[in-house]
């Protein structure tokens, strides 16, 4: 059974910065693209970023390009979030998402609330 | 950015009507991806590249379209397909969603 299981969520004052975790289970790992998506207490889903299956090309929106980092160890079958900057407009819950080119959003963890206020 | 707009944003059917749900492209895409989300729980994919039903997902809905119109149809309404359902689709390194169709039952 696939998992995708994300951590590292929670309150962060503007500015301040915050990495979520993804680790992912019952498929292998490398093979898959794999991709962010967040959505806004009450409003819709929004791709955050995207990383290829061996790290070597990412992707992001431009609203979080030079201040989010997305990354990946396939030894560990984890994905990562760093997230520097903070804005009360990334205030979300995040999900973890497997990516099947040519685009789509196959398998999603249970996603993490990331709160940003002061 | 290629936006998507969804029509209509909320509606309500009744058990054993016909539901279409509109999803229009700035520009041409080649495919259209769906999800449904129920309150409280992650989106599940519904439909994808068009008209290929993900699993477990049943044969009363349907997806079609091209260039920059598609849609998604549920043949005969039933209570457990009370969601929102959100379009997708990714071109040229463009991935938006659109603002999501909110569908209830009578």
């Amino acid at each position: 059974e696939v998992q995708l299981v994300e951590s590292g969520g929670g309150l962060v004052q503007p500015g301040r910065s915050l990495k979520l975790s993804c680790a992912a289970s019952g498929f292998t790992f490398s093979d898959y693209y794999m991709a962010w998506v967040r959505q806004a207490p009450t409003k819709g889903l929004e791709w955050v970023a995207s990383i290829s299956y061996d790290g070597g090309s990412t992707y992001y929106r431009d609203s979080v390009k030079g201040r989010f980092t997305i990354s990946r160890d396939n030894a560990k079958s984890s994905l990562y979030l760093q997230m520097d900057s903070l804005r009360s407009e990334d205030t979300a819950t995040y999900y973890c998402t497997t990516f099947i080119p040519p685009g789509w959003f196959a398998y999603w963890g249970q996603g993490t609330l990331v709160t940003v206020s002061s | 950015e290629i936006v998507l707009t969804q029509s209509p944003t909320t509606m309500a059917a009744s058990p054993g009507e016909k539901v279409t749900i509109t999803c229009r492209a700035s520009s041409s895409v080649s495919y259209m991806h769906w999800y449904q989300q129920k309150p409280g729980a992650s989106p599940k994919p519904w439909i994808y590249d068009t008209s290929k039903l993900a699993s477990g997902v049943p044969n009363r809905f349907s997806g079609s379209g091209s260039g920059t119109s598609y849609s998604l149809t549920i043949s005969s309404m039933e209570t457990e397909d009370t969601a929102t359902y959100y379009c997708q689709q990714w071109s040229s390194n463009s991935l938006t969603f659109g603002s999501g169709t909110k569908l209830e039952i009578k």
